[in-house]
């Protein structure tokens, strides 16, 4: 079945720094991946998602990449700020069966002021 | 903007005791899931139901849960006879078919002591 790793597990920043966050998957059927930002107690929540017949996407201070090819996609946030502190997950889809999402471990981002 | 609403926002049960979790998906959408998430860990997929039938589960799935839609609204998922291990915060989530964004329920805390 679909197994989705995610690094790092934790990742510190300077406000105003670049963050990186890097996801494989191993199911060539996937074809979506998104991402979601969970604040503590919260539900996780959507910022950016990218289908597989494109190559980059972006949102304002928020990029995604995915290279089919090798099976990983990543997250680029720009210009930090406080308020990005969260944990993130990556997630691709399993459309066989019900297209269920496959989450990755997360990753803390502490952005530090 | 519609959302999945989920019912109750926190639940204390008995070990050995049924719960039933309730979810009220965005009314056009036609798959339904419920995940589950361990405080701490990512989100692990428990099932998805289209069409009125279970469409896919996972091994945490077993015999003591089981979902149901009684009416055109609402979304159930029912565990028979908790475990503490059960103890998790469950998600509800809805989207429209393959690889469209998933929306997420607020989530119901289950503790069982």
């Amino acid at each position: 079945g679909e197994n989705v790793e995610q690094h790092p597990s934790t990742l510190s920043v300077q406000e105003g720094d670049s963050a990186v966050i890097k996801c494989t998957y191993s199911d060539s059927a996937s074809n979506y991946f998104p991402w979601y930002k969970q604040e503590l107690g919260k539900r996780p929540q959507l910022i950016i998602d990218i289908r597989s017949n494109v190559g980059e996407k972006k949102d304002q201070r928020i990029a995604v990449t995915l290279n089919k090819t090798a099976k990983h996609f990543s997250l680029h946030i720009t210009e930090t700020q406080p308020e990005d502190s969260a944990v993130y997950f990556c997630a691709a889809n399993v459309p066989e069966y019900g297209n269920k999402l496959v989450f990755g471990a997360g990753t803390i981002l502490r952005v530090k002021s | 903007e519609p959302e999945v609403t989920q019912t109750p926002s926190h639940q204390v049960t008995q070990m050995g005791q049924e719960v039933i979790l309730r979810c009220v998906p965005i009314s056009n959408h036609l798959y339904f899931y419920w995940y589950r998430q361990i405080l701490g860990q990512k989100v692990e997929f428990l099932v998805s139901f289209y069409n009125n039938e279970i469409s896919e589960k996972s091994e945490i799935f077993d015999d003591q849960f089981s979902v149901e839609r009684p009416d055109g609204s609402n979304f159930t998922l029912k565990i028979r006879s908790t475990k503490l291990e059960d103890s998790a915060m469950y998600f509800c989530a809805s989207n429209t078919g393959e690889n469209t964004e998933a929306f997420f329920g607020q989530g119901t805390r289950l503790t069982v002591v």
